[in-house]
């Protein structure tokens, strides 16, 4: 019963280098999520998929892409990484409007 | 825009001291207002949700309130075990989205 799951754990990368997070749950639920969350500035909505096809921008998207790539998974990409985008990043699925989310344990993402 | 605000940004308490997290909200149409827990590496785990002003939810130490401004989470006879951050956040209707906005959340330190 795993719920969320995120890989991996930790990252190193240098600038301008490439890498994508993996997101997967066996919730069944419609709706994923990708937030950052730095020192002071809370949990940032970069980008979600509300169901299977579709995706939208948050509050941060820029220098980010994703991929729903079918109900279960939902995958982050950094194409050119950049030191800004040090972070701890999380994964999160919600079932029905109005219901919570449920979060992964994160990806620990530094960048030199 | 929606806006949620925690306060404090961190609490120190000794075991046993009873003390309240608030949060307050600027919502158009308040579907549900969450109360979460993130121990240091992991992600935020579920505590509560609260739907409509009145409504109280109670779990172990922990009592959530809810009015049409704000949210309390009121922590009764705290031990160590219960030191995390506390977030809330906030789902209005904005276009059937459903998307939650959070606030930036309150760091407790419980002393024994």
């Amino acid at each position: 019963n795993a719920g969320v799951t995120q890989t991996p754990k930790f990252q190193v990368l240098k600038t301008g280098q490439s890498m994508t997070l993996q997101c997967a749950q066996d919730m069944n639920h419609n709706s994923m999520y990708w937030y950052r969350q730095d020192p002071g500035m809370g949990l940032r909505l970069i980008y979600y998929s509300a169901s299977e096809g579709t995706t939208d921008k948050g509050e941060v998207p820029n220098g980010y892409n994703v991929s729903r790539l079918n109900k279960r998974e939902f995958s982050l990409r950094l194409e050119s990484a950049a030191p800004s985008q040090t972070s701890v990043y999380f994964c999160a699925t919600s079932g029905p409007p109005n219901q919570p989310q449920h979060f992964g344990d994160g990806t620990r993402l530094s960048i030199l | 825009e929606d806006q949620v605000t925690q306060s404090p940004e961190a609490l120190r308490l000794q075991e046993g001291e009873s003390s309240s997290l608030n949060c307050s909200y600027t919502v158009s149409g308040l579907r549900g207002l969450f109360w979460y827990r993130q121990d240091p590496g992991k992600g935020p785990e579920f505590l509560f949700t609260l739907y409509s002003a009145g409504e109280e939810k109670e779990k172990e130490r922990l009592k959530a309130t809810l009015t049409k401004k704000e949210s309390f989470l009121h922590i009764t006879a705290p031990k160590p075990e219960d030191s995390a951050t506390y977030l809330c956040a906030v789902q209005a209707a904005q276009g059937g989205s459903y998307i939650p906005t959070f606030g930036r959340g309150t760091s407790l330190i419980v002393h024994p």
